[in-house]
């Protein structure tokens, strides 16, 4: 099956640092989704990125389907960022596995005031 | 934004007992999906489906079924609840077609299921 790694699994920043979050994936991609989840609560969508690069507010995510590999980095941390980031991945088409997503153990990131 | 909401938000169950896990989506999506998540874990897939009537195992299915008697609606079901299907568990919906967002899903806010 294919496999999804995210790294690091956890990060501990000071308000106003930066963060890069990885996601490494071992087949062929069809789309790239990375999520936030709150602390005890649901996930929200923050990219969906298949490849190249995009860009919300003080986040930017990078899909380099070549070096099989997507990142999140979020620019100037606020406490409110405080959460888990998950990635996830949709197979090839060609797999026949269209909408089903794999997803990493998620990256737990803590930002301090 | 798409609306996904799941009933009941948190569940004490017995071993051994039956337990149903509803969801409910008012945005028109034709696939919808349940996902367990453990913790410190992400989440796994048990079941999906991409239309009414019909669903299809995701990489976990053992221990459950799921339902889908309308679009709107999905529901998990856990015939006789183990120590082991302790988790949360997450429905989320996704549009089977179009847009650059194709693909994207929504999830719901999660019920968390303690079973003793």
């Amino acid at each position: 099956g294919q496999q999804v790694q995210q790294s690091p699994a956890s990060l501990v920043l000071q308000e106003g640092e930066n963060a890069e979050l990885q996601c490494n994936f071992s087949t062929s991609l069809n789309s790239m989704q990375w999520f936030y989840q709150r602390p005890g609560g649901s996930l929200v969508s923050l990219f969906y990125n298949p490849s190249g690069t995009k860009h919300s507010g003080r986040l930017t995510s990078t899909t380099v389907i070549k070096e099989r590999r997507s990142s999140l980095h979020i620019s100037s941390s606020q406490t409110t960022d405080s959460g888990t980031y998950l990635c996830a991945l949709a197979p090839s088409m060609l797999s026949g596995s269209f909408n089903k997503l794999t997803f990493g153990a998620g990256t737990r990131l803590a930002v301090c005031p | 934004e798409a609306a996904v909401t799941q009933s009941p938000r948190s569940k004490v169950a017995v071993t051994g007992g039956k337990v149903t896990l509803s969801c409910h989506q008012t945005n028109n999506h034709d696939y919808m999906y349940w996902y367990r998540q453990d913790t410190g874990h992400g989440l796994r897939l048990i079941h999906y489906s991409y239309v009414a009537d019909s669903t299809e195992k995701g990489d976990i299915p053992d221990g459950y079924k799921a339902s889908r008697p309308s679009q709107e609606n999905f529901s998990l079901i856990l015939e006789l609840a183990s120590l082991s299907q302790t988790a949360v568990y997450f429905c989320a919906s996704s549009d089977a077609l179009g847009g650059v967002n194709q693909d994207t899903q929504y999830f719901g806010p999660g019920t968390r299921l303690l079973v003793l």
